[in-house]
């Protein structure tokens, strides 16, 4: 199993711009999400999922959109890119909602918008 | 809405000495679990120990131990022994129990506390 992946690695963007971030897991995870985490700072959620076409805001969803087609992707989208959005972007994916279902942690987008 | 809190921004140990991580949360539910993830310079996420907030006995992972205390609100961590490899971002982090609702699983972080490792 590769896990979670995410691409791109990296990313410069200029303001105005937009992207996707890919994610995909091949464990067959119904919980997915997306967290950015500003310089020195915690995760924050952007949005989740918790199947195929099912997606819901998080606390900083301002300024992305998201989908969820099928169970493996989970890709994320910035529209009209702005410097405040200059972070590093983690996906994570579930299988439940319990202590013992582990969030496991794509290795991360470091996007920059300048 | 629940917050986590990490009060240390950095922390410095000696080799082979213990350092303890503080970390204090807020909420109003009863029925919750708390992590302590790693986060090395690899930015990878790295989950190192869990709590069920029903247990009253602390979590243990070899040279990590964990202090719940749930009416302090308050769950520090704390490394034994500590290693070179040990250095990173430490953060805390609470999800609720609940299946459903505004939760469905997602994770509140801390601020995170840089841990350093002397040799």
């Amino acid at each position: 199993n590769a896990g979670v992946t995410q691409t791109p690695k990296f990313r410069i963007l200029k303001i105005g711009q937009s992207m996707t971030l890919q994610c995909t897991q091949d464990m067959n995870h119904n919980y997915m999400y997306w967290y950015r985490q500003d310089p020195g700072m915690g995760l924050k959620l952007i949005y989740y999922s918790v199947g195929a076409g099912i997606t819901d805001k998080g606390e900083v969803p301002n300024g992305y959109n998201v989908s969820r087609s099928t169970t493996e992707d989970f890709p994320l989208r910035l529209e009209l890119a702005a410097p405040s959005q200059t972070s590093v972007y983690f996906c994570a994916s579930s299988s439940g909602t319990g202590d013992r279902y582990e969030q496991y942690f794509g290795p991360g987008t470091r996007l920059t918008v300048t | 809405a629940q917050t986590v809190t990490q009060s240390q921004p950095e922390m410095s140990v000696q080799e082979a000495e213990t350092v303890t991580l503080s970390c204090t949360y807020d909420t109003s539910e009863s029925d919750y679990y708390l992590f302590w993830y790693k986060q090395p310079p690899s930015r990878q996420m790295i989950l190192v120990i869990r709590q069920e907030a029903y247990k009253q006995q602390n979590a243990t992972e070899n040279r990590f131990s964990v202090n719940f205390q749930k009416a302090a609100k308050s769950f520090s961590l704390k490394i034994s022994d500590s290693q070179l490899g040990d250095a990173a971002m430490y953060f805390c982090a609470y999800r609720s129990a609940s299946a459903g609702g505004t939760s469905y699983g997602k994770l509140t972080f801390g601020q995170g506390t840089i841990l350093t490792v002397h040799p």
